[in-house]
């Protein structure tokens, strides 16, 4: 089936030590996206690529950076993870919808819960 | 910042019963209306996307219906089953996707 595919499930990393998230796709989308969400809170735009074009949202940290080596993966870094950055991160993709299309679902992965010690 | 608002956060149903919870968005700017639904350890999924004022969606028990003018939009769950148990998060749609906190639906056996 085709699908949006995060790894790990849980990530552990210390505080300071840089670490990746992965995200790859099967469905061929155009666009993927990055959203964080702490608990009890509302998952929150990070970034998103249309094809290679890359969106950064104006309050995400500098310390958050995302790849797009091609079409189907796209990686999250933080580069100095805080405390403040233990999350659940969760990765999405539509085929167009950053460029207006109104009526495009977006599909999700099951996303990647982040501890920090 | 766009506000958007769910309410309840939380609501504990008895099976059979059936419920209804709420999305509360800005009126003007209106692209869509979307909602997902997240069962634990599981992919948030679309249930329904909404671009006309009065749209109304039926899944299943599941039903939406949208009011653009006064920025609102109910989730009704008829018969509710423990299948249904997830957290509901909608999403308003202006140029982006921005996501209300969602609300947390627990269904009593």
């Amino acid at each position: 089936d085709a699908m949006v595919i995060q790894n790990p499930r849980y990530q552990v990393t210390q505080f300071g030590k840089p670490v990746t998230l992965s995200c790859s796709q099967t469905l061929n989308h155009n666009v993927m996206y990055w959203y964080q969400q702490k608990s009890s809170q509302a998952p929150k735009l990070l970034f998103h690529y249309y094809d290679k074009d890359f969106n950064n949202e104006a309050d995400t940290p500098d310390n958050f950076q995302s790849r797009r080596p091609n079409t189907s993966f796209c990686f999250l870094d933080i580069r100095s993870p805080g405390l403040g950055d233990a999350a659940m991160y969760l990765c999405a993709t539509s085929i167009s919808m950053s460029r207006g299309l109104t009526n495009e679902k977006l599909f999700f992965g099951s996303g990647t819960q982040l501890s920090v010690l | 910042i766009l506000n958007v608002e769910q309410s309840p956060q939380s609501l504990h149903v008895q099976e059979g019963d059936s419920t209804n919870f709420t999305c509360s968005f800005p009126s003007s700017n209106f692209y869509a209306l979307h909602w997902y639904r997240w069962e634990t350890a599981k992919s948030p999924e679309a249930l329904f996307v909404m671009t006309l004022n009065g749209d109304e969606k039926k899944k299943g028990r599941i039903s939406a219906t949208l009011n653009t003018k006064e920025g609102y939009s109910y989730l009704y769950i008829k018969g509710s089953q423990p299948e249904d148990s997830a957290t509901y998060l909608c999403a308003f749609h202006n140029e982006k996707l921005t996501f209300g906190t969602g609300t947390r639906l627990t269904i009593i056996p």
